[in-house]
């Protein structure tokens, strides 16, 4: 079975401050990790994705992740914090040979002016 | 495309009643899935399609909820008889797991069951 892992529930940071998100996973076979973005009462929204290939992916609205086998780890950055940021990110994993994605928790980020 | 498309997107109920949502996947795609949200439990798969049928309900809470794809275009999720605790936002997503392995979510359908 495949899980992830959010720690931290919510994250504060200041307007133009890093905004760093942890992602750990957990798959017996080479993953697809995934970062979705909910604003309320909307849908998920893709912001990136890893299946194979170059281990930093480049996502939407300057958001990035990088893919450590090594640690098992797939977290999200932003070098510089917009108070439109602030929404609900969830981290997901699948695979080759499983369909479903599996979520973490979420982790909701909140932006200081 | 217009996306996946979740009618309707409130749904307020009595308890008991025959609760019906409705999801039109993006044209093409060949997969589907149904997912609950609530604060207490996250978002929770509940059954997923390939090819109109159905891979894993493993996650359908139990026999009151069904769930159908009778064509690659349409699927619905029916609550009977509904409960109080089956109040939650209930997500569609379709994906072309050939190519693009990520799904499209749906804006949801908020139930509540009074």
């Amino acid at each position: 079975a495949q899980s992830v892992t959010q720690l931290g529930s919510h994250v504060s940071v200041s307007e133009g401050a890093l905004v760093l998100l942890r992602c750990n996973y957990s798959s017996s076979v080479p993953p697809y990790l995934f970062w979705y973005v909910q604003y309320p009462n909307q849908g998920l929204q893709l912001l990136l994705k890893y299946t194979t290939g170059a281990t930093l992916v480049k996502g939407i609205n300057g958001f990035e992740a990088e893919f450590k086998k090594s640690e098992t780890s797939f977290h999200l950055t932003k070098p510089s914090a917009h108070m439109s940021d602030a929404a609900e990110y969830f981290c997901a994993v699948s695979s080759f040979n499983d369909y479903k994605l599996s979520f973490g928790a979420g982790t909701t980020v909140t932006v200081r002016a | 495309d217009a996306g996946v498309i979740q009618s309707p997107r409130h749904e307020v109920t009595e308890m008991g009643q025959e609760v019906t949502l409705r999801c039109k996947p993006i044209s093409g795609h060949n997969s589907l899935f149904w997912y609950r949200q609530t604060m207490m439990r996250g978002l929770e798969l509940l059954i997923y399609f390939n090819n109109n049928v159905p891979i894993d309900d493993s996650g359908m809470p139990e026999d009151r909820f069904s769930a159908k794809m009778p064509n690659a275009s349409f699927s619905t999720l029916k609550i009977q008889p509904s409960e109080p605790r089956d109040s939650a936002v209930y997500f569609c997503a379709s994906s072309f797991r050939d190519t693009t392995t990520e799904a499209f979510f749906g804006q949801g359908t908020r139930l509540t069951v009074v």
